[in-house]
């Protein structure tokens, strides 16, 4: 079975400054990983998506997330976060798409 | 106009009260799902359906059940709600293959 851990259920950072949160997941085999964001009042966006390739992954609103097979992470960045970042950001799993398995999500909080 | 759709967007009702949140999308997906989120607990699956005549329980469907009415229109039903019921829920549509969930706004159920 796949599991996904997000270690921290909020992160505290500054307007501007650098972000990293971070996902771990478990798995026996190969999975697809995701990155959805969620404002408040709102539903999911998905930010970006890791299925093959290059382990470095761009998405929207200038984030990036790196696939790290041997440490088994899905860590989501950003170089310098604005105020209108602060949401939820759930990491997720799947083996092929279909029933996304959810880390508990990260509350981002930026302040000025 | 939004992909996906929620009707109800809240709701409050009370116990043992039979409750149905609607879910319809114009992406022409066949698969179609329903999640409910609960703060600190991520999302978690209630029901699926890659078809109008395939539907199946994800990982907490008691207490629920779904009707799948077309291919644009998933319905779920609470036959007697219940208080830790209350959440707020979240229709989602797929295409078999590579292709990410897309989310509804969400329907905020009460249960008093």
């Amino acid at each position: 079975a796949q599991s996904v851990t997000q270690l921290d259920s909020q992160v505290p950072v500054f307007e501007e400054a650098p972000v990293e949160l971070r996902c771990n997941y478990s798995s026996s085999v190969s999975v697809y990983l995701f990155w959805y964001v969620q404002y408040p009042n709102q539903g999911l966006q998905l930010l970006l998506k890791y299925l093959s390739g290059s382990t470095l992954v761009k998405g929207i609103n200038g984030f990036e997330a790196e696939f790290n097979k041997s440490q088994t992470s899905f860590h989501l960045r950003k170089p310098s976060v604005h105020m209108s970042d602060a949401a939820e950001y759930f990491c997720a799993v799947s083996l092929n798409t279909d029933k996304l398995i959810f880390g508990t999500g990260t509350r981002l909080q930026v302040f000025p | 106009d939004a992909d996906v759709t929620q009707t109800p967007r809240n709701r409050i009702t009370k116990t043992g009260k039979r409750i149905m949140l609607e879910c319809s999308q114009t992406k022409g997906h066949d698969r179609m799902y329903w999640y409910r989120q609960d703060p600190g607990l991520g999302l978690r699956l209630i029901y699926y359906s890659f078809d109008v005549k395939d539907i199946n329980k994800g990982e907490i469907s008691d207490g629920y059940s779904v009707s799948r009415q077309a291919q644009a229109k998933f319905s779920l039903s609470l036959e007697s709600a219940i208080p830790n019921q209350t959440a707020l829920y979240f229709c989602a549509t797929s295409d078999p293959g590579r292709t990410p969930q897309y989310f509804g706004p969400g329907t905020r159920l009460t249960v008093l």
